[in-house]
């Protein structure tokens, strides 16, 4: 079975442009995550998407940040107006749903790099 | 303070030793456990799962929860240099958000 799948798994851009990153979940997870891991540290939580619930935008940093969820599966974030800052290793992951018994598996993630 | 605190290492064990690798956690509520295995340069990988006070072993690994003082430990038998990588340390808080810790950097040397 398919894993969690990420495009691009690299992307290298102008500061000051919009990025696109794209995650495609297991078939059949509800619940579908974004972190953030810059260079050497831990997982930054992003947002969450359970199934046709709002999702849960706690952890974007900035309003340049945001997502959507098409149909209950494949999720796009999108950067506005990229900053240095946000260079980092972009990670999607899911689960069969919100039930706190249920492990997160993660794709391969998205190296963003702004130039 | 931390959800999920964990020791950052790096924590340094010869080939064949066991690894002891410990997370506490501050939610009295959390119910559910996992430890991912991070190599560098790539995503976490789920190893473990724990819900339940005691041990669970599955190969070379022992997952060990103790509800009542808050930790969770990973202990890897037999380590292997190929063990080296970063173990991250999850757990579920009251409002069903998976929670992770810094990791903590293992290197097995041969």
């Amino acid at each position: 079975g398919a894993g969690v799948s990420q495009s691009p798994s690299n992307k290298v851009t102008e500061k000051g442009k919009d990025v696109e990153l794209r995650c495609d979940p297991i078939s059949g997870h509800t619940a579908l995550y974004w972190y953030r891991q810059s260079l050497g540290q831990g997982l930054e939580f992003l947002i969450y998407f359970q199934g046709n619930s709002a999702p849960d935008k706690s952890g974007l940093p900035s309003d340049r940040f945001s997502a959507e969820r098409t149909g209950g599966s494949v999720s796009t974030l999108t950067i506005q107006r990229t900053q240095q800052e946000d260079s980092a290793v972009y990670l999607c992951a899911s689960s069969t749903g919100t039930a706190s018994n249920q492990p997160q598996h993660f794709g391969d993630g998205t190296r963003l790099s702004i130039l | 303070q931390k959800e999920v605190e964990q020791n950052s290492g790096p924590l340094s064990v010869p080939e064949g030793a066991i690894a002891s690798l410990n997370c506490t956690y501050s939610d009295r509520v959390s119910q559910s456990f996992f430890w991912y295995r991070q190599y560098s340069g790539k995503s976490p990988e789920l190893i473990m799962s724990i819900y339940s006070n005691g041990d669970k072993e599955d190969g070379r690994f022992t997952a060990q929860l103790n509800k009542a003082s808050q930790y969770v430990s990973l202990l890897i038998r037999d380590s292997q240099p190929s063990d080296s990588a970063t173990y991250l340390c999850a757990a579920y808080n009251a409002g069903n958000m998976l929670t992770f810790g810094g990791g903590t950097r293992l290197m097995v040397k041969p």
